[in-house]
């Protein structure tokens, strides 16, 4: 069956601009994640989502970074005025249970 | 504060020399310890969940085993298709749903 999909697979943008990541989960399930991986670190939690309650933001580095799921399905990633530090593999998740599983990732270099 | 550390960071194998990677972990509560495999590019694809001390997973070659402080996966007589970074997660009690991540074990398996 589809996995989880993300979209682009690579963005490259210039500092300050705004950009918009995507996710569609797999087919069912309730609960979506975000999480960044940059170099030399681990993957970072930013973002949770589950049905159709307020999504749990503790994980965002910043106001710069929001987040929505629409339909209790599509997920977008917006992050505003990029910095150079934002440059990393943004990874989306989805789950039934507890087994997340994650997509491809979005590869984002901030020039 | 949920921890993760993985060891040894970086491992090389000649093929069929089999050897253990350890995820070490403090969890106020452990709801789940989580095993995945990272290609280069790739996102993470899930192995296995262990839930409880003394629990054990296997697949293939691998086996995962879990204590109350740390997990064990262990690899018999790897294959160069094994090379992969592989990395652990545990998800608190406390911690909602989202997972906190080691910064993974790069095994490399050589013909």
């Amino acid at each position: 069956g589809a996995g989880v999909s993300q979209s682009p697979s690579n963005k490259v943008t210039e500092k300050g601009k705004d950009v918009e990541l995507r996710c569609d989960p797999i087919s069912g399930h309730t609960a979506l994640y975000w999480y960044r991986q940059s170099l030399g670190q681990g993957l970072e939690f930013l973002i949770y989502f589950q049905g159709n309650s307020a999504p749990d933001k503790s994980g965002l580095p910043s106001d710069r970074f929001s987040a929505e799921r629409t339909g209790g399905s599509v997920s977008t990633l917006t992050i505003q005025r990029t910095q150079q530090e934002d440059s990393a593999v943004y990874l989306c998740a989805s789950s039934h249970g507890d087994t997340q599983y994650f997509g491809p990732g979005t590869r984002l270099t901030v020039l | 504060e949920d921890q993760v550390t993985q060891s040894p960071e970086a491992l090389r194998l000649q093929e069929g020399e089999s050897s253990s990677l350890n995820c070490s972990y403090t969890v106020s509560g452990l709801r789940g310890l989580f095993w995945y495999r990272q290609d280069p590019g790739k996102g993470p694809e899930f192995l296995f969940t262990l839930y409880s001390a003394g629990e054990e997973k296997e697949k293939e070659r691998l086996k995962a085993t879990l204590t109350k402080k740390e997990s064990f996966l262990h690899i018999t007589a790897p294959k160069p298709e094994d090379s992969a970074t592989y990395l652990c997660a545990v998800q608190g009690l406390s911690s909602a749903r989202q997972l906190t991540f080691g910064s993974g074990t790069q095994l490399t398996v050589l013909p």
